[in-house]
């Protein structure tokens, strides 16, 4: 596609179940982030992947979180025993070079219930 | 501690005249600057950047200026449209804007009245 994908768009979970996020970054795009918003806040570093180098995990608020990107591609983000706070907008993000700014997808709104 | 800040939730403007948005930051690494622009349930859209190496940038009805000294930047939409309505994101990185992440603030939604 010519955009950022992501799926699923809305996600209601119970507290304490896991949940997968995807992303489908833009073809060639060398780089993928993800990054989270909360309610009346910011948008959140969590995670960055570039090429084939190892990822600066140094956003992942705690241990329950983690991702993984695979064949230079697609991209899950996983959180495993979800709490009330997880509860956020998950964005994903790819570029070719900072500089052209990323190309954001439109989100994945998660309610943890 | 936020590197990135913009003090101002939301700022309201007449149409035809003149938004500034303000954004400080404290890391003097930082070499690199953006502007995004948010809609609801979308996500944000890159509108203008500026290297620390200028003090201006120019795209049709937005400006972006660069104060290094004071660490602040300010965004100039003029004339102001109703579909600027929005929420915009100030965003800092360093390397020249080469690698890494980008730092944002927290936002600032400009409401544009007819």
């Amino acid at each position: 596609g010519a955009g950022v994908s992501q799926s699923p768009s809305n996600k209601v979970t119970e507290k304490g179940k896991d949940v997968e996020l995807r992303c489908d970054p833009i073809s060639g795009h060398t780089a993928l982030y993800w990054y989270r918003q909360s309610l009346g806040q910011g948008l959140e570093f969590l995670i960055y992947f570039q090429g084939n180098s190892a990822p600066d995990k140094s956003g992942l608020p705690s241990d329950r979180f983690s991702a993984e990107r695979t064949g230079g591609s697609v991209s899950t983000l996983t959180i495993q025993r979800t709490q009330q706070e997880d509860s956020a907008v998950y964005l994903c993000a790819s570029s070719f070079g900072v500089k052209n700014g990323y190309t954001f997808g439109s989100g994945t709104r998660l309610t943890v219930v | 501690d936020q590197q990135v800040k913009q003090n101002s939730p939301s700022l309201s403007v007449q149409e035809g005249r003149i938004s500034i948005l303000n954004c400080d930051y404290t890391n003097s690494m930082f070499d690199y600057f953006l502007w995004y622009k948010k809609y609801p349930a979308e996500g944000p859209t890159f509108l203008i950047s500026i290297s620390s190496i200028k003090d201006k940038n120019e795209d049709g009805r937005f400006t972006v200026f660069l104060n290094k000294s004071a660490k602040h930047l300010s965004l100039h939409i003029v004339p102001s449209q109703p579909g600027d309505s929005a929420v915009y994101f100030c965003a800092a990185m360093g390397y020249g804007g080469s690698q890494g992440n980008l730092i944002f603030g927290k936002g600032t939604k400009l409401s544009v009245k007819p």
